[in-house]
């Protein structure tokens, strides 16, 4: 079966441009994440969907970060305007809906790596 | 809130050494525990897990046990060869379905 998908891979943009990460989750998946991983550091949450609502989004800064998932399939997050601190990589995982909540593997995307110049 | 320890690294070990890296974390409740690992140029992906007490995860000669009294899930193999060095990430779920993770700890194996 076809992994989590990601794209692009790779994006630089200067600081105040806008920019937008889209992920395409494991067919069946119902759950979605979004993360944030600094280099040296593990993953942070940002949004977590079940489905088409975002059931987490208490650590994503909505004053310039937001995410929709339309249809509860692929995923877009976006940021407006980017600044210096948001060079990072960005990671999208599903989990299946099998089994009590929590107890899933998640399945990560390759991530995109945001350069803020 | 929720948080996950792990030791800090970087890890250096010749082949066919013993692993251990540790694991400690601070959750409410019984969340499930896992460990990723991440291998160069490569996403995150499930080595083994652990869904209560006791249980102990195990996966390509790696092993974990959820020891809930020390509220730790270390992570051990016997002999290491040079095709585990990667990154390993310790994390946590809760039955909320919020996930936290380590900070990662970075294995090297030597011929």
């Amino acid at each position: 079966e076809a992994g989590v998908v990601q794209s692009p891979r790779y994006k630089i943009i200067e600081k105040k441009q806008p920019v937008a990460f889209w992920c395409n989750p494991i067919s069946g998946h119902n759950t979605l994440y979004w993360y944030l991983q600094n280099l040296g550091q593990g993953p942070e949450l940002l949004i977590r969907y079940e489905n088409e609502e975002a059931v987490d989004d208490s650590q994503l800064p909505k004053d310039r970060f937001s995410a929709e998932r339309l249809k509860g399939v692929d995923s877009t997050l976006k940021i407006q305007p980017a600044e210096l601190g948001d060079s990072a990589v960005y990671l999208c995982a599903s989990s299946s809906p099998m089994g009590r909540l929590g107890s899933n593997e998640q399945f990560f995307g390759p991530g995109t790596r945001l350069t803020v110049l | 809130g929720n948080s996950v320890t792990q030791m800090e690294g970087p890890v250096t070990l010749s082949e066919e050494a013993f692993l251990t890296i540790n694991c400690t974390y601070t959750a409410t409740g019984y969340p499930s525990l896992f460990w990723y690992v991440q291998y160069p140029g490569e996403g995150l992906q499930l080595l083994l897990k652990a869904t209560k007490a006791d249980d102990k995860g195990s996966n390509k000669g790696f092993e974990a046990t959820y020891r809930k009294e020390t509220t730790s899930f270390h992570l051990e193999k016997g002999s290491v060869q040079v095709s585990d060095s990667a990154v390993y990430f310790c994390a946590l779920s809760t039955n909320a379905g919020k996930s936290t993770f380590g900070d990662g700890t970075t294995l090297t194996v030597k011929p």
